[in-house]
């Protein structure tokens, strides 16, 4: 079983709808999880950290964390063209400490004016 | 504020040889987090720098090797060069237990 587990995709919404991705996590001992956009070609860069359960919301975008479930996701609200990119899912598995993140495969998004 | 950087953008080298690659952290990091991603697959976590120090690593060769400087840069070093070492390699760089910012990558192709 891989550590961080996310639908490759891709996945296809409309210009202005909210997309959602999913990620689940294998290490009940992860404590802090971050979501990365990755456009093609270009390197990882950080949208969102969250570390307590339930909703963290910045701008258009709103990170969820249920640990009981192992689960996080991302909602993107109001999506545009320009957040087609691949998103990346990533734990930490020991508390902050900077320790090494996981990263799921990534989930590639798609918006379609 | 100057963000990652990382030299070169893009390498190609031979099966057998060795390569190094360098990072310079984020103003204010102190820590350097290596990865390597291959095409379609997530980045893998290769080491940490903190002092000057390895403080953490994955399950990467002992090929893999690396470095820290005074001033928190921090090289990569990889020896005995395979085919299936051509990736991007990626560095991050965070104070203590902050979020880790990446630079642009460094595109290894081994032929």
């Amino acid at each position: 079983q891989k550590e961080v587990e996310q639908n490759s995709g891709p996945l296809s919404v409309p210009e202005g709808a909210i997309a959602s991705l999913n990620c689940t996590y294998s290490d009940r001992g992860s404590q802090s999880f971050f979501w990365y956009r990755q456009y093609s070609g270009k390197s990882p860069e950080l949208i969102m950290s969250i570390y307590s359960n339930g909703d963290k919301e910045d701008g258009r975008f709103t990170a969820q964390l249920n640990k009981a479930s192992q689960y996080v996701s991302l909602l993107i609200r109001d999506s545009q063209p320009s957040d087609s990119a691949t998103y990346l899912c990533a734990a930490e598995p020991i508390y902050n400490q900077g320790g090494k993140l996981i990263f799921g495969q990534g989930t590639e998004l798609s918006v379609k004016p | 504020d100057a963000g990652v950087t990382q030299s070169p953008t893009h390498l190609i080298k031979t099966r057998g040889q060795q390569v190094t690659l360098r990072c310079s952290p984020k103003s204010g990091h102190d820590t350097v987090s290596w990865y390597q991603q291959a095409l379609g697959q997530g980045p893998q976590f290769i080491f940490q720098y903190y002092e000057e120090e390895e403080r953490q690593r994955g399950n990467f060769p002992d090929r893999f090797s690396g470095h820290q400087f005074p001033n928190y840069s921090s090289e990569l070093n990889v020896n005995a060069l395979l085919l299936g070492d051509s990736a991007l390699y990626l560095c991050a760089s965070s104070w203590g237990g902050s979020d880790q910012y990446f630079g642009p990558g460094t595109r290894l192709t081994v032929t």
